[in-house]
């Protein structure tokens, strides 16, 4: 049974360092052809891709935000990551993460609410 | 990027009526591997994106068959036959050719 879940620190400041935490289970990002993708949803918004990871390690961010980006993986705890420098208010959103296989994203996380506020 | 323009933005349907939904991609979806990669999501109220259609008209496990997916490399669309309470919620449409990925803008499916 694959399943994934967020977590974040919920509510930060103008400035700060956004850091995102996908833990999963029931497949493996060493795993030929998985990936994990990051992708967020502003309050009563559409989707918006985000970054994403793959089983060789190979990246990719999306170039609106990508100097502001970093994604990793912890393989053998099961685990993706996502940090996002220099937050404003523009940045407040429910933060996804989705498997990505042959499949497409076939499974998704419940998600995180992340409010940017001072 | 693929942008993805999905029309209506919302429909309003009587329960047991058929719904479809239209999905339009600036570039082709069709890879040379055969494959289109375009895909199909409903998020119900609250909750996150679910996968319907994956690569243009395969249903993904446990959706019922009253939904199906059809289009050429650059049209698709969603038709959901005999529409249930349950399929009331926000339809994306969206691509995995390449990076960045993308989806449409959504479109809200109602009950009369």
């Amino acid at each position: 049974q694959v399943t994934l879940k967020e977590s974040g620190p919920g509510i930060l400041q103008p400035s700060q360092t956004l850091s995102l935490t996908c833990t999963f289970s029931g497949f493996s990002l060493s795993t030929y052809g998985m990936g994990v993708g990051w992708i967020r949803q502003p309050s009563g918004k559409g989707l918006e891709w985000l970054a994403n990871i793959w089983w060789d390690d190979d990246k990719y961010y999306n170039p609106s935000l990508k100097n502001r980006l970093t994604i990793s993986k912890d393989t053998s705890n099961n685990q993706a990551f996502l940090k996002i420098t220099n937050v404003d208010t523009a940045d407040t959103a429910t933060y996804y993460c989705a498997r990505i296989g042959g499949g497409g994203l076939a499974y998704w996380g419940q998600g995180t609410l992340v409010t940017v506020s001072s | 990027d693929i942008v993805m323009t999905q029309a209506p933005l919302s429909v309003s349907v009587t329960p047991g009526e058929s719904a479809s939904i239209s999905c339009r991609s600036s570039k082709s979806l069709l890879h040379s591997n055969g494959i289109t990669y375009v895909y199909w999501y409903l998020q119900k109220p609250g909750k996150s994106p679910q996968l319907l259609i994956y690569r243009m008209s395969n249903l993904a496990s446990g959706v019922p068959d009253r939904f199906s997916g059809s289009g050429s490399e650059t049209d698709f669309t969603l038709k959901i036959s005999r529409v249930e309470a349950e399929d009331v919620g926000i339809y994306y449409c969206g691509q995995l050719l390449e990076n960045p990925y993308t989806f449409g803008a959504g479109t809200k499916l109602e009950l009369k």
